[in-house]
């Protein structure tokens, strides 16, 4: 089944613990992103990848690092997360993220840090 | 800078009723719309996509409309079912990479 999975689904994290949150693929997708998700404020764009090595900002990245070591894994990484970034993730995924492409998403991880 | 905004933020309709939300960009330079169905706990799933050059897109019950001049999109659900019940986004492109999301709909069909 063609899917974008995530984990993990739910993490509660303290302050300044380093996290990772996993994306994985089985499309062969080229395009992958990541949103952040808050209640009034709608999913907003964290980072994207065009393709394997090539990473670029989004609307909100402070914060956040990503990588693309290989065409089907996009991690998500908070250093040192604070509690604003307390949210609903998504990644997505697109064939080669053209403006005819559907994004395919990812269940979601609702993160929170205290 | 682009912005987003859905019309109404929540919907409550009976089974069978058809309806319309409606979906508002600020800047009419897009590559495309896109409307996409929310249910807990299972991300965001793609309705319909409408490029810049189209004016609508039909799939099964849905209908999406794009009028870019006026910066509106609504989409239409005919004959609306218990298992419609979700949140609508919409999301528009305004260039390069970055989607623009709408804060949603959230729509609940009563049986």
């Amino acid at each position: 089944e063609a899917q974008v999975t995530q984990n993990p689904r739910y993490l509660i994290t303290v302050t300044g613990k380093k996290l990772t949150v996993t994306c994985s693929q089985n499309m062969n997708h080229e395009y992958m992103s990541w949103y952040r998700q808050d209640p009034g404020l709608g999913l907003r764009q964290i980072y994207y990848s065009m393709n394997v090595e090539v990473t670029d900002k989004g609307d909100v990245p402070e914060g956040y690092k990503v990588s693309r070591k290989e065409k089907r894994n996009f991690p998500l990484i908070l250093e040192s997360p604070s509690p604003n970034q307390t949210s609903l993730y998504f990644c997505a995924s697109s064939l080669f993220g053209t403006i005819t492409d559907t994004q395919y998403f990812g269940p979601g991880t609702r993160l929170t840090v205290l | 800078k682009q912005e987003v905004t859905q019309i109404p933020a929540a919907l409550s309709v009976p089974e069978g009723e058809n309806l319309v939300l409606n979906c508002s960009f600020t800047d009419s330079a897009i590559y495309n719309l896109q409307w996409f169905r929310q249910d807990p706990g299972k991300g965001l799933t793609s309705l319909l996509l409408i490029q810049s050059s189209q004016r609508e897109q039909t799939s099964g019950r849905l209908n999406a409309s794009l009028d870019k001049s006026s910066g509106r999109s609504t989409l239409y659900i005919a004959a609306s079912q218990p298992g419609d019940s979700a949140t609508y986004l919409c999301a528009v492109r305004p260039s390069g990479q970055n989607f623009v999301f709408g804060p949603g709909t959230r729509l609940s069909v009563l049986p």
